[in-house]
């Protein structure tokens, strides 16, 4: 069965350095996602992409986060100077379509935790 | 804006029913699911109910939908202690054709053996 894979599971950085976080999204599949889950908090939306541009961010998504479609697979959510509350699980989603098409099941990956020391 | 809410623990003898509640605010949800999250795993989608349906059934599992309380619930028949996990409820909320999820807080379903 196809299913989102990322990469780290679990990766561990410095405040102040930059990460990136990667997503290999179901093939076929042409929207993507990224949320956040803090330790004992709620699964959050941070960002949705569609036909290589940003469809819409929260207000968590500010300058230092950045995403980006590199190529055919991957999809690549980069955050740029990591500070102490970024610590987090990053889920990455996708779906082949939205719910007028009846196509809008999000497949989530199993997450990459991010620690940020 | 949106908000998901559900009570965050379930304590469930293994055979009995388990029923996570949740409960949600955008009326204009067209489609709600259950998601699945077991220990060190991502989220691993286990139904969904589209708004204009009041009930759903596959196998085990039985979503309720009550538009009018905006009311969700999940349940699962005959609990095994494999069901052990966190449940997630989400609404789908769309702001000009631009979708995302809104979580709930997660419900724990332990099992008693």
């Amino acid at each position: 069965e196809p299913e989102v894979t990322q990469t780290p599971s679990h990766q561990v950085t410095q405040m102040g350095q930059e990460v990136i976080l990667r997503c290999v999204p179901i093939s076929n599949h042409l929207y993507f996602y990224w949320y956040r889950q803090i330790l004992g908090q709620k699964v959050e939306f941070l960002v949705s992409f569609y036909n290589n541009e940003i469809s819409e961010k929260s207000e968590i998504f500010d300058d230092q986060f950045s995403v980006e479609r590199p190529d055919g697979s991957n999809f690549t959510l980069k955050i740029r100077s990591t500070k102490l509350e970024d610590s987090a699980m990053y889920f990455c989603a996708s779906s082949d379509g939205v719910a007028r098409q009846a196509k809008n099941i999000q497949y989530f990956g199993a997450g990459t935790r991010l620690s940020v020391l | 804006g949106e908000d998901v809410e559900q009570s965050l623990f379930l304590s469930v003898r293994e055979g009995d029913s388990s029923v996570i509640n949740c409960t949600y605010t955008d009326s204009s949800s067209t489609y709600l699911y259950w998601y699945k999250q077991e220990p060190g795993a991502g989220l691993q989608l286990l139904t969904y109910i589209f708004s204009n349906m009041d009930m759903k059934q596959d196998q085990r599992l039985t979503v309720l939908l009550n538009k009018k309380d905006k009311h969700l619930s999940l349940r699962i028949a005959d609990t095994q202690t494999g069901d052990s996990a966190i449940y997630f409820c989400a609404e789908l909320s769309s702001n000009f054709g631009n979708e995302k999820l809104t979580f709930g807080t997660g419900t724990r379903l332990t099992i008693i053996p």
